[in-house]
């Protein structure tokens, strides 16, 4: 049974690149998740998908972020023009139910910016 | 009002002992307030969770206590052993789909 995935694992970029981030929730899962972990925090909701609703993007830092899901599954968080600051991990997760229960999460990307 | 306030940081336990993480809250209308256990290089995992009509919920070693007067939740580990070793999150929703994280806890048991 596949878990979440997220590729790439690692991603170094140079400032002022655009990057994108991929994410391929649990088949058959209606709710994915993004969210950014710095260094010794918590998760920092981005933005929120579910089914063919309009996603919540109320968590996106700045106009820089944006992020797509493609027919119901596999979704694309988009940086442009990145900053230092925009170093993290990326984390995706995904959910059968609307809810807050249960979130499984991948493994995340680890962005790094020079 | 939204924070969740996670202590301690950090937290050394010797193995067999009891560990005990804490977590603030302000919103009460906040109802489900899950644990979440991450290792390095993983993603977090449900580790358990409480709803507020509860003040206690036992998963094996792990207990969740709740007081609701106080607007706090707590997590204890009994008999903790090294595989315990992990970062922690408390988080707190109001049964929508958004998750309000603590800051974490790095845990590490001393064999």
């Amino acid at each position: 049974g596949a878990g979440v995935s997220q590729s790439p694992s690692n991603k170094v970029t140079e400032k002022g690149k655009d990057v994108e981030l991929r994410c391929d929730p649990i088949s058959g899962h209606t709710a994915l998740y993004w969210y950014r972990q710095s260094l010794g925090q918590g998760l920092e909701f981005l933005i929120y998908f579910q089914g063919n609703s309009a996603p919540d993007k109320s968590g996106l830092p700045s106009d820089r972020f944006s992020a797509e899901r493609t027919g119901g599954s596999v979704s694309t968080l988009t940086i442009q023009r990145t900053q230092q600051e925009d170093s993290a991990v990326y984390l995706c997760a995904s959910s059968s139910a609307g809810g807050p229960e249960t979130q499984y999460f991948g493994p995340g990307t680890r962005l790094l910016v020079l | 009002q939204q924070q969740v306030k996670q202590s301690p940081q950090s937290l050394i336990v010797q193995k067999g002992g009891i560990s005990i993480i804490n977590c603030a809250y302000e919103n009460t209308a906040f109802d489900y307030f899950p644990w979440y256990q991450q290792f390095p290089g993983k993603g977090p995992a449900l580790l358990i969770a409480i709803r507020p009509d509860v003040s206690e919920k036992k998963e094996g070693r792990f207990t969740i206590s709740f007081n609701k007067s106080a607007k706090q939740f707590s997590l204890h580990i009994m008999d903790s052993q090294p595989g315990d070793s992990a970062t922690y999150f408390c988080a707190a929703s109001y049964s929508n789909y958004q998750l309000i994280w603590g800051a974490g806890t790095k845990l590490i048991i001393k064999p």
